[in-house]
């Protein structure tokens, strides 16, 4: 069974950092083709993808928050962290990770096939 | 930055009725697009992948089509249990993996 659950601050002040954990079961992020990606939701708005780890160590990020986003893992106790720095109250947010993961020997073919439950991060002084 | 729109942004719909949500690339996506429903409070579930690609457990009522810039979700005949809001992404290329705002559907 994959499992993957998010956690970390509800409430974070402007200008500080956010850092994230995702901790996961049920799959090795060492198989290829396989990542842990991030997702966040403003209330009541869309999804934006933010980060993802890939199985090789490679890291991908959206461009419009790149310099204040970090990815990482720890294989030791399968997880993925997202630190994110100088947070705003427009980073108030559900923080989502989810598993990647592709069916087509190439990898250009994926998706994310299973997500956490998220967790709210509010930014408020 | 690949945009994604949907249309439409909310509808509403009867048990039993075909519906059908587009969702429209700003440049070509070839067959990379895929879809998720997302219902209040929960996260997001995975229905669709690579445009027609139906997820295991999914059922059969859901169905993708489309390539290129123009692809499209239906629902044959809609149950109670798909009134959720739905949301494309396309995963070709380079980052970001950018959704789509998302189509409520919503009990008439």
């Amino acid at each position: 069974q994959i499992t993957l659950k998010e956690s970390g601050p509800t409430l974070v002040k402007p200008t500080q950092t956010l850092t994230l954990t995702c901790t996961f079961s049920g799959f090795s992020l060492s198989t290829s083709g396989v990542g842990v990606a991030w997702i966040r939701q403003p209330p009541g708005k869309a999804l934006e993808w933010l980060a993802l780890f890939y199985w090789d160590g490679t890291e991908r990020y959206i461009p419009s928050l790149k310099s204040r986003l970090t990815i990482t893992k720890d294989t030791s106790k399968n997880q993925v962290v997202l630190t994110m720095t100088n947070v705003d109250p427009v980073d108030t947010a559900t923080y989502y990770c989810a598993r990647r993961l592709t069916t087509s020997g190439d990898g250009s073919s994926w998706f994310f096939d299973s997500w956490g439950q998220g967790t709210l991060v509010t930014v408020s002084s | 930055d690949i945009q994604m729109t949907q249309s439409p942004s909310s509808l509403s719909a009867s048990v039993g009725d075909r519906v059908t949500i587009t969702c429209r690339a700003s440049q070509s996506i070839l067959k990379y697009l895929n879809w998720y429903q997302q219902k209040p409070g929960k996260a997001p579930e995975l229905l669709i992948h690579t445009t027609s690609n139906l997820q295991s457990g999914v059922p059969s009522r859901f169905s993708g089509s489309g390539s290129g810039t123009d692809f499209t979700l239906t629902i044959s005949s809609l149950q109670r249990e798909d009134f959720a809001t739905y949301y494309c992404q396309q995963t070709y290329s380079v980052p970001p993996y950018t959704f789509g705002q998302g189509s409520k559907l919503e009990i008439k």
